[in-house]
């Protein structure tokens, strides 16, 4: 069956570093992978997509890569900072419709 | 426009009460859909409007649950004789559709208590 796996453990960076979180699928081709951001009680907040041709997209600090071969997206945050402390969750189609299935979330805590 | 809205943001129930859920979605948006989410859990499809038109529905979680989007502008999410199991935060969010994958914009959600 479909899965998407992120790592359920949070993540602890020191204010100025980068910031790397995985996101692992199976039994997957998706044309294309999302990421979101959720903090507490809020809904998800949509951050980049990146399409299955691409290898790599960047927005400010943000930079997201997609390996088709290996089934795994990377995101990265560079010079993160302590309002970079959130939930980050990737998200593949289910099919055309843009319905979304959702990773667990990765929870990164960003210290000064 | 507010971004997507959802009343309310907050609902304590009794099992076995029904509930009903509305979403306003951004207002140029054609696609509405409903996530739920536990905790420490991504959100979990539910189901997809394009329009008035539901063309995903299988993934309701059960019989109880029913969706609607009269008119295609706001939607209601219902779920009968709740049960404890219910208990989530229940998302809606919305998009426009222009081709292969599109950003979706979500409301800050329902949160559903039931005792």
């Amino acid at each position: 069956s479909q899965k998407i796996e992120q790592n359920s453990e949070a993540l602890n960076i020191q204010e100025g570093k980068t910031a790397t979180l995985t996101c692992n699928y199976t039994n997957y081709s998706p044309a294309y992978l999302q990421w979101y951001r959720q903090d507490p009680g809020r809904g998800p907040v949509f951050l980049l997509l990146i399409r299955e041709n691409e290898k790599e997209k960047r927005k400010e600090r943000l930079k997201v890569t997609f390996d088709t071969t290996l089934k795994q997206s990377l995101f990265h945050i560079t010079a993160s900072q302590p309002a970079d402390s959130a939930t980050y969750l990737c998200a593949l189609p289910l099919r055309a419709g843009n319905m979304l299935t959702f990773g667990g979330g990765t929870r990164l805590m960003v210290k000064p | 426009d507010t971004g997507v809205s959802q009343d309310p943001r907050h609902k304590i129930t009794k099992r076995g009460q029904n509930v009903t859920f509305r979403c306003d979605p951004i207002s140029e948006h054609n696609r509405l859909y409903w996530y739920r989410q536990t905790l420490g859990q991504g959100p979990e499809f539910l189901t997809y409007f394009q329009n008035e038109a539901q063309l995903e529905k299988s993934r309701l979680l059960s019989d109880r649950f029913s969706a609607e989007r009269p008119k295609g502008s706001f939607s209601t999410l219902e779920i009968q004789r709740t049960e404890q199991g219910d208990s989530a935060m229940y998302l809606c969010a919305s998009s426009f559709s222009t081709g292969t994958g599109t950003s979706a914009f979500f409301g800050q959600g329902t949160r559903l208590t039931v005792v």
